[in-house]
């Protein structure tokens, strides 16, 4: 199984700032994302951290709001720009990992993200 | 792209009885159907998952169904425990990436003692 550590656990900031969320696996992995959880919702995938290439953004998530870097294959980072407090929320990193087909899904402890 | 609906949204349950949540998804191609259980500020925890060449999996008190026809997959718990309340999540992925799932919306399950 897959390790990972998410830093911070949680903020409270300012409208009008940025805070960058950081994602540390402890093993290689292909793949990384990054999902938000509203207040006593699900999870959404907010976009796909890929290695050496722009990240890939689901419908209604944009590069200016939530932009990503995944310099390497252990580690992504998620900002969160411009806050409001409607991005107040928990986000999550997750990768793929398992045997033998790589098909579960760990997730980091998330970041409480609270904007007033 | 695909979608998720899960019911019931919340399910309270005696312990020792059963536990059914259900959930429905669209797209054909999915192939990989995972449940998570989240605790109260915790993260998702895979506790079963099921591929669609496979139309049941159990493991211990807990067990999924899956109809590729109908589109739809449930979970089932039996001899339901205090501490299996918490928040209940399906989801649905194509191919290996078990990571870029999309979800169901959760079922809040409490057990009575």
């Amino acid at each position: 199984s897959a390790v990972i550590s998410q830093k911070p656990s949680r903020d409270i900031c300012q409208r009008g700032t940025s805070l960058t969320i950081q994602c540390q696996v402890d093993s290689q992995v292909t793949m990384m994302f990054w999902y938000r959880q509203q207040p006593g919702q699900s999870l959404t995938l907010i976009a796909t951290a890929n290695q050496g290439s722009e990240a890939t953004y689901e419908s209604g998530f944009v590069i200016d709001k939530f932009p990503i870097s995944r310099p390497n294959l252990t580690f992504s980072t998620l900002t969160v720009s411009n806050m409001s407090p409607e991005d107040s929320s928990i986000y999550l990193c997750s990768v793929s990992g398992g045997q033998p087909t790589n098909t579960e899904a760990f997730f980091g402890q998330g970041t409480r993200l609270t904007v007033v | 792209g695909e979608n998720v609906e899960q019911h019931p949204s919340t399910l309270s349950v005696q312990e020792g009885d059963s536990a059914v949540i259900k959930c429905t998804y669209s797209d054909s191609a999915s192939n990989y159907f995972p449940w998570y259980k989240q605790e109260l500020g915790k993260r998702p925890q895979l506790i079963i998952d099921i591929r669609s060449n496979v139309g049941e999996k159990k493991d211990q008190r807990i067990a999924v169904t899956l109809n590729k026809t109908a589109k739809h997959f449930s979970l089932h718990i039996t001899e339901t425990q205090p501490e299996d309340s918490a928040v209940y999540f399906c989801a649905a992925s194509k191919g290996t990436n078990a990571g870029k799932s999309t979800f169901g919306d959760g079922t809040t399950l409490t057990v009575k003692p």
